[in-house]
């Protein structure tokens, strides 16, 4: 059973401060998103990565994908309040069409 | 461009009455689709996903049943609501692999939120 855990579960962080969510999966995946949800909304895309080495980034959040050890980060820089939010991410096991597996979820709150 | 449907956005329901929550999508053909739930302060799970009309798979036994009458809507039914089945619902799309790039995001609509009392 492919397992897909987040941590922290929980992180509270300081404007300005940098910190990095981190998303370890049990089996092999050639795919891995991340989604960003805000409270009583739904969920929005904010990186596919498709390949080991995967580097993408948007403004002060950057995803990277390590294949081989089946980890994948979120990178926050300088926070701003306004990326409070909880931050998910999805794994595609290797031959599975396009059903995603979700990691528990990290919560983050940026204090002023 | 595409866009995601789902009603009712709320919803509150005894316990043993019925269920029809219905997603539909715009702007694209033969998309694959997928119902996903939250429970309250969790992550999500996969129920159901349709990579055509009538083609349903079922990732987790339970209390409910999903069906795709069209190409472009999906439906997500229950005979009889359960305490256990309160939580947000979710549907979402992706680009059917054999038309498109199969490793675009899945794209979620805005959800329907459930209280079976």
């Amino acid at each position: 059973e492919l397992k897909v855990e987040q941590n922290p579960l929980f992180l509270s962080m300081q404007e300005g401060k940098n910190y990095t969510i981190y998303c370890n999966y049990s089996t092999t995946s050639d795919r891995l998103y991340w989604y960003r949800q805000d409270p009583g909304k739904s969920l929005e895309s904010l990186f596919v990565l498709l390949s080991n080495g995967a580097v993408k980034q948007e403004g002060r959040l950057m995803a990277s994908l390590d294949t081989k050890a089946r980890l994948s980060t979120l990178h926050i820089t300088a926070a701003v309040h306004d990326l409070s939010a909880t931050y998910f991410c999805a794994v595609v096991p290797t031959g599975t069409a396009s059903k995603l597996t979700f990691g528990t979820g990290t919560r983050l709150q940026v204090t002023l | 461009s595409q866009t995601i449907h789902q009603w009712p956005a709320t919803l509150v329901q005894p316990v043993g009455s019925p269920l029809s929550l219905e997603c539909t999508v715009e702007g694209t053909s033969n998309p694959n689709l997928y119902w996903y739930r939250q429970a309250a302060g969790r992550g999500l799970q996969l129920l159901f996903y349709s990579v055509g009309i009538g083609q349903i798979s079922s990732e987790v036994p339970q209390n409910l049943s999903a069906s795709r009458p069209q190409d472009r809507q999906f439906i997500l039914s229950s005979k009889k609501l359960l305490l256990s089945d309160s939580g947000f619902y979710l549907c979402a799309w992706s680009v059917d692999e054999a038309s498109g790039n199969p490793k675009e995001t899945q794209y979620f609509g805005p959800g329907t939120r459930l209280l079976v009392l």
